[in-house]
């Protein structure tokens, strides 16, 4: 199985800061067929089930806020949260759709400072 | 709007077993793959199993398999989790999701139901 690892555990950050989240996989997630890197990024607020922020490692979903952008390649990535505001307060899990099982990170909680 | 709704949780005693259902709504169920996804208190997402649009492709995690059993039912837009044999460790709330598409991301999930397993 693929072994999702992200840092750091929990990270705080002051409002209109940058808040960044990694993921590291343990096998390479780029096809190197269509050029993409199967990894997506999760939101998860409390009593909330998660939403879908980011796939193909950089693509945002229709809808999320430009200040959350995703980066990297082959097994390093990174969430980056480029001004934090209140309503980001969450769990965000990184998730590799890869193969079978889909794998997911072990979550990253992101609070104001 | 895409609606997914999970119902069938409840408290059962170990070795019991259970049965989840998940309505799908405001897309065309059958052309979807859909997974199940279980989130134990306090801890982090885990994938359960995952069934194509036509059934003809069921995976389980390791945790569960020979244990759970993954169907759907495209005429009722609905699919179903069947838990035997279950352990205190299956304690959790359990969502289903939607597959984007063919290795695709878990586009909408629904809001989950919680089951218990305790004495």
């Amino acid at each position: 199985d693929i072994v999702m690892t992200q840092s750091p555990d929990s990270l705080a950050v002051s409002l209109g800061e940058r808040a960044t989240i990694n993921c590291k996989s343990s096998q390479n997630l780029l096809y190197s067929s269509n050029n993409k890197n199967y990894l997506t990024w999760y939101q998860q607020k409390p009593g909330q089930p998660p939403k879908l922020l980011i796939y193909w490692a950089s693509t945002r979903e229709s809808g999320v806020p430009d200040r959350f952008s995703g980066s990297g390649s082959g097994t390093d990535f990174t969430l980056t949260i480029s001004s934090l505001q209140p309503e980001d307060v969450a769990v965000y899990y990184c998730q590799q759709f890869y193969t079978t099982p889909r794998t997911f990170g072990q979550g990253t909680k992101v609070e104001i400072k | 709007e895409v609606q997914l709704v999970e119902s069938g949780g409840g408290l059962v005693q170990p070795g019991g077993s259970l049965r989840l259902s998940c309505v799908a709504s405001g897309f065309t169920f059958s052309n979807c793959n859909m997974n199940w996804v279980r989130q134990a208190p306090g801890k982090g997402l885990e994938w359960v199993s995952y069934i194509s649009g036509s059934s003809s492709s069921i995976y389980y995690a390791d945790s569960v398999k020979g244990r759970f059993t993954i169907s759907r039912d495209n005429a009722k837009n609905s699919l179903y989790l069947q838990m035997n044999s279950l352990r205190a460790e299956d304690t959790a709330v359990y969502y289903c999701a939607r597959d984007s598409g063919d290795y695709a991301p878990f586009d909408y999930w629904g809001q989950g139901t919680l089951v218990t397993v305790s004495s």
